[in-house]
């Protein structure tokens, strides 16, 4: 069954510092790749997804994520951190041509705090 | 609407009652789903509804938890004679066509606590 890890519960960096967060997949084939975030009392919003092609893959604030096949890894990352990307992160991954209801396996989530 | 959105923001409950909790997805989408979030886990797949369909329920932790969608709509999960490890959050979310290529628009969620 596919699984994914996001290894870090929790994340503590300062404002303008650079920031990766950990994603790790099981699966037998290239699974569709997603990012999501939830900020505090608000739903889940899609950063970006991989489905195949360039392995770098730009999303929404500044967010970028690069797959790396040979490490089974999706991981996330950013530049340099604004206090507002404070929020939980979850990693979530898809067997392409699957699209019954439980087509995404989420990770479980990494909280991010940002220090002044 | 604007959004997924889902009513009531926050339940508390007493142990047996029963809970129902609603969610109204985007117009015009056809894939509505429910998932939980528990304190520090990810998210939980429970029920998913595409169309006309019937629902996949594969996620449903027990016969205790149900779900319907009445006119392709709005969707109501019902929790019978809740227990204390049913308090989580519950999300919801829809997509235009359910695939899985789609972006999915989750609602804000319903906190439940049961006492």
């Amino acid at each position: 069954a596919q699984s994914v890890t996001q290894p870090d519960i929790h994340i503590t960096v300062s404002e303008g510092a650079s920031l990766e967060l950990r994603c790790n997949y099981s699966y037998g084939a290239t699974p569709y790749l997603f990012w999501y975030v939830q900020s505090p009392g608000q739903g889940l919003q899609l950063l970006l997804k991989y489905f195949s092609g360039d392995t770098l893959v730009q999303g929404i604030k500044g967010f970028e994520a690069e797959f790396k096949r040979s490490q089974s890894s999706f991981n996330l990352r950013k530049p340099s951190v604004h206090w507002s990307d404070a929020a939980e992160y979850f990693c979530a991954v898809g067997l392409p041509n699957n699209n019954a209801g439980n087509m995404l396996t989420f990770g479980g989530g990494t909280r991010l705090m940002v220090k002044p | 609407g604007a959004g997924v959105s889902q009513s009531p923001s926050n339940k508390v409950t007493e142990k047996g009652k029963d809970v129902e909790l609603r969610c109204d997805p985007i117009s015009g989408h056809t894939a509505l789903y429910w998932y939980r979030q528990s304190l520090g886990q990810g998210l939980e797949f429970l029920i998913y509804f595409q169309g006309n369909s019937a629902p996949d329920k594969s996620g449903l932790p027990s016969d205790r938890f149900s779900a319907e969608r009445t006119g392709g709509s709005v969707s109501t999960l019902t929790i019978q004679r809740t227990q204390q490890e049913d308090s989580a959050v519950y999300l919801c979310a829809s997509s235009q066509q359910g695939v899985l290529n789609e972006k999915l628009f989750f609602g804000s969620g319903t906190q439940l606590s049961v006492l």
